[in-house]
Parts: structure tokens; sequence; C-alpha cells
């Protein structure tokens, strides 16, 4: 596709479960980011890849979090035993090297 | 540590107006400065960009001012149209230039009244 891609767009779990979330960057982008928004705040940086580099994972909140580029294009974000302070929406970005492209993002509810 | 700041969290203009949107920032090693904006259920896009070798830079009706000495950038928005109401976030690049990482403020929610 034309952009980035983000599934699924709403998520609803229930805390103590693990989730994944999606992102499909733009075709040939090197770089992948993983932001956070939660309600009321800025963009909160959370995870960088680059090519083959190994990935920043200086954002990363507590342990609970991972996250994987398989191939240099598809990554997951993965959050094991949810809490309601999770809750966010979840953006992806990717970059040729210069310029972000953002998706649409997930939003995560934990009930 | 809060390295990009917008102390204001909205503004309301009216149509026709100008809008100041205002950013701080305390890492004197930030070198690239960007605002997207950002409407309801979608994600951030890129707005406008400006380098720390320069002072201004112009696209349209949007305008971006950088005072290095003060860390301080504005994004001025003239005239406002009421299609411009939205979030705008400043944001830093970790770099160097415009790669790596952005350090992104809260945000600014524009409201432009017609």
């Amino acid at each position: 596709g034309a952009g980035v891609s983000q599934s699924p767009s709403n998520k609803v779990t229930e805390k103590g479960k693990d989730v994944e979330l999606r992102c499909d960057p733009i075709s040939g982008h090197t770089a992948l980011y993983w932001y956070r928004q939660s309600l009321g705040q800025g963009l909160e940086f959370l995870i960088y890849f680059q090519g083959n580099s190994a990935p920043d994972k200086s954002g990363l909140p507590s342990d609970r979090f991972s996250a994987e580029r398989t191939g240099g294009s598809v990554s997951t974000l993965t959050i094991q035993r949810t809490q309601q302070e999770d809750s966010a929406v979840y953006l992806c970005a990717s970059s040729p090297g210069g310029g972000y492209t953002f998706g649409s993002g997930t939003r995560l509810t934990v009930v | 540590d809060q390295q990009v700041k917008q102390n204001s969290p909205s503004l309301s203009v009216q149509e026709g107006r100008i809008s100041i949107l205002n950013c701080d920032y305390t890492n004197s090693m930030f070198d690239y400065f960007l605002w997207y904006k950002k409407y309801p259920a979608e994600g951030p896009t890129f707005l406008i960009s400006i380098s720390s070798i320069k002072d201004k830079n112009e696209d349209g009706r949007f305008t971006v001012f950088l005072n290095k000495s003060a860390k301080h950038l504005s994004l001025h928005i003239v005239p406002s149209q009421p299609g411009d109401s939205a979030v705008y976030f400043c944001a830093a690049s970790a770099g160097p230039g415009n790669t790596g990482k952005l350090i992104f403020g809260q945000g600014t929610t524009l409201q432009v009244k017609p």
C-alpha cells in the first residue's frame, strides 16, 4: 500500500492479557518507529528500528513491552500482562532516512 | 524530563487571523525541528520543518521561526482557516539532521472559529 498500515485499529483487552499490535511500513523504508499517545499526552517514543542495526529500545516503559521487526519490514509490538495504564493510541511510523510517515494508530483499551 | 515542551494545551482564534503556536526545548544538541498536525483518529502528518542553521522557514500560510539562543520555536499560520483546527505537535530530531527518533511535545489543540 501507499501508506503505513496498522492493525487492528481498535483493541479492547482484559487486564492481564497479552496483546500484539502490527505495523506494515511503506515498502523500502529502512527505519521504523513506535510511539504511543496516552490521553491528554504527547507522543512518547517507544522503540526505533534502523536497517539491520540493533534497535533503540530506550523508550520502552517496562519489560512487559517488546517489539520485533521481521525481514526488515513488518513490525509487531507485544505488550504482556496488560495494565490499565497501557491504554493509549499506539502509532507506528516509517522513514526512508529522513521524514516520517505515520500510520493511523491502534487504540488500545485495557479494561 | 520533558525535553520538548508546548506549554499551551489549547488555542482558539478567529478565521482569517494569525495563529501562533509555541514550543520550547531544553537540549542544545537538537539541530532539526518539525511541526506535525493531527486530526482525530488519524496519524500525525508532517507540516513544516526547520534546520538549526536557519531562523525562518516559510511554506504558504505556514512559517516556522527558530530562536536558538532562547531554545524556542513557533509556528505561525496566517490566515487561519477552520480546516486548520487540529492538534499541532512540535518535535525535535535526535539527529543528526532529520534522522533518528523524534522527541515530541505534548501538543496544542488549535480551534479556528468561522
